[in-house]
């Protein structure tokens, strides 16, 4: 069956550290693949999206990167901030079904 | 408004009654989508809509639960006789399609409802 696992449960790093934070599947080969910020008592936040033909995205401090070879997404954060504190949900796609990770709280301590 | 917003933000009820919960989406978004998210886990894909096609039911867990949506308005994901197992927040989220299919556009959530079946 498919599956999606998203790394550790939690992940703490000292501020200023780049936090990387992974997405494996299995049984499944996504076209698509976001990435989502939640926060508690929040909705998610979306974040960004990768394509299957597409490597490497960035968007700021933010980094995702897609191997379909692997079966993996990783998602970094530079120069982290307590304020990058959440849960990070990944949620790849194809054909129209979407399906959600159960996503890696991160703690920035400072 | 500026987002999707969600009422009630949280919903007490006792074994075996009905709950309506209420959504409304981003004005012009044509897609709109209804999640479960169990404390500590992901979100499970309920139900989807998609303009005037026939919505996507096949994440309902059972008969249950129901929803309908206004147009390309407002949407009430109803579930009647709850059970304790039903406890939950209930997410709604909408996105602009473009002839995209589910999961192909960012998606936009309301804060959710937390419903709490005694």
């Amino acid at each position: 069956s498919q599956k999606i696992e998203q790394n550790s449960e939690a992940l703490n790093i000292q501020e200023g550290k780049t936090a990387t934070l992974t997405c494996n599947y299995t049984n499944y080969s996504p076209a698509y693949l976001q990435w989502y910020r939640q926060d508690p008592g929040r909705g998610p936040v979306f974040l960004l999206l990768i394509r299957e033909n597409e490597k490497e995205k960035r968007k700021e401090r933010l980094k995702v990167t897609f191997d379909t070879t692997l079966k993996q997404s990783l998602f970094h954060i530079t120069a982290s901030q307590p304020a990058d504190s959440a849960t990070y949900l990944c949620a790849p796609t194809r054909g129209g079904d979407m399906r959600f990770g159960a996503g890696t709280r991160l703690t920035v301590k400072p | 408004g500026a987002g999707v917003s969600q009422s009630p933000s949280n919903k007490v009820t006792e074994k075996g009654k009905d709950v309506e919960l209420r959504c409304d989406p981003i004005s012009g978004h044509t897609a709109l989508y209804w999640y479960r998210q169990r404390l500590g886990q992901g979100l499970e894909f309920l139900i989807y809509f998609q303009g005037n096609s026939a919505p996507d039911k096949s994440g309902l867990p059972s008969d249950r639960f129901s929803a309908e949506r206004t147009g390309e308005s407002v949407s009430t994901l109803t579930i009647q006789r709850t059970q304790q197992e039903d406890s939950a927040v209930y997410l709604c989220a909408s996105s602009f399609s473009g002839g995209a299919r589910r999961g192909e556009n960012e998606q936009f959530f309301g804060p959710g409802t937390r419903l709490t079946v005694l």
